[in-house]
């Protein structure tokens, strides 16, 4: 079984302001863990995967996460945020085909 | 990359008539598809999963008789709503798996196709 937990349903942040969106997930065999971007009526954009390997994973857009096998954890973060970046983050865990989605963080950036 | 095409992006239909939507792997064979629902302001929800040349196999509480699926060949994948109803009208996505790689790292994602039922 595998699920995920967003913490934070709304973030919002000014323009250049740092960006974290926080996940944690729970998996019964070693997790591959992404994030997605979705914006109004569109479909999912992949931002980073993390599969094996290097445990900070860079993704477009400037976004990067860090997996923690420790903390279970696979938050994503920005240094500077943007006003392009305001839309809904999914982070997921994916196994056997199948992705398993938290519930989404609305991020609003300021201007 | 995978492409993963979805059509209609978008279909509005009358209650109590049937949809279709396609889900395609443009450049890889997929044996098995994945049929997601999302409806306003929430997350993806699996609803099915769908096997070439298998019934495909649905998650509780999903009506198998009014969402249909079919996945004839290893690149096309349909879903066909029976007898919608306004209820029924969500953003619906589905993705797609290579065939035979192993233990598959990935899914892929179409664009999604936006219901609404009148």
């Amino acid at each position: 079984a595998q699920s995920v937990t967003q913490l934070g349903s709304h973030v919002s942040v000014s323009e250049g302001a740092l960006v974290l969106l926080r996940c944690n997930y729970s998996s019964s065999v070693p997790p591959y863990l992404f994030w997605y971007v979705q914006y109004p009526n569109q479909g999912l954009q992949l931002l980073l995967k993390y599969t094996t390997g290097a445990t900070l994973v860079k993704g477009i857009n400037g976004f990067e996460a860090e997996f923690k096998k420790s903390e279970t954890s696979f938050h994503l973060t920005k240094p500077s945020a943007h006003m392009s970046d305001a839309a809904e983050y999914f982070c997921a865990v994916h196994n056997a085909g199948k992705s398993t989605f938290g519930d989404g963080t609305t991020l609003t950036v300021k201007p | 990359g995978a492409v993963v095409s979805q059509h209609p992006s978008r279909v509005i239909c009358k209650s109590g008539t049937s949809v279709k939507i396609e889900c395609r792997s443009l450049d890889f064979q997929a044996t098995t598809m994945f049929w997601y629902r999302q409806f306003p302001k929430q997350s993806l929800m699996l609803m099915a999963t769908s096997n070439e040349g298998s019934k495909a196999t649905y998650e509780q509480g999903v009506e198998k008789d009014k969402f249909l699926i079919n996945h004839a060949s290893l690149t096309l994948s349909t879903l066909t709503v029976t007898s919608a109803h306004p209820e029924d009208s969500s953003f619906y996505i589905c993705s797609a798996t290579k065939a035979r790689d192993g233990r598959d790292t990935e899914a892929f994602f179409g664009q999604g196709t936006r219901l609404t039922v009148v």
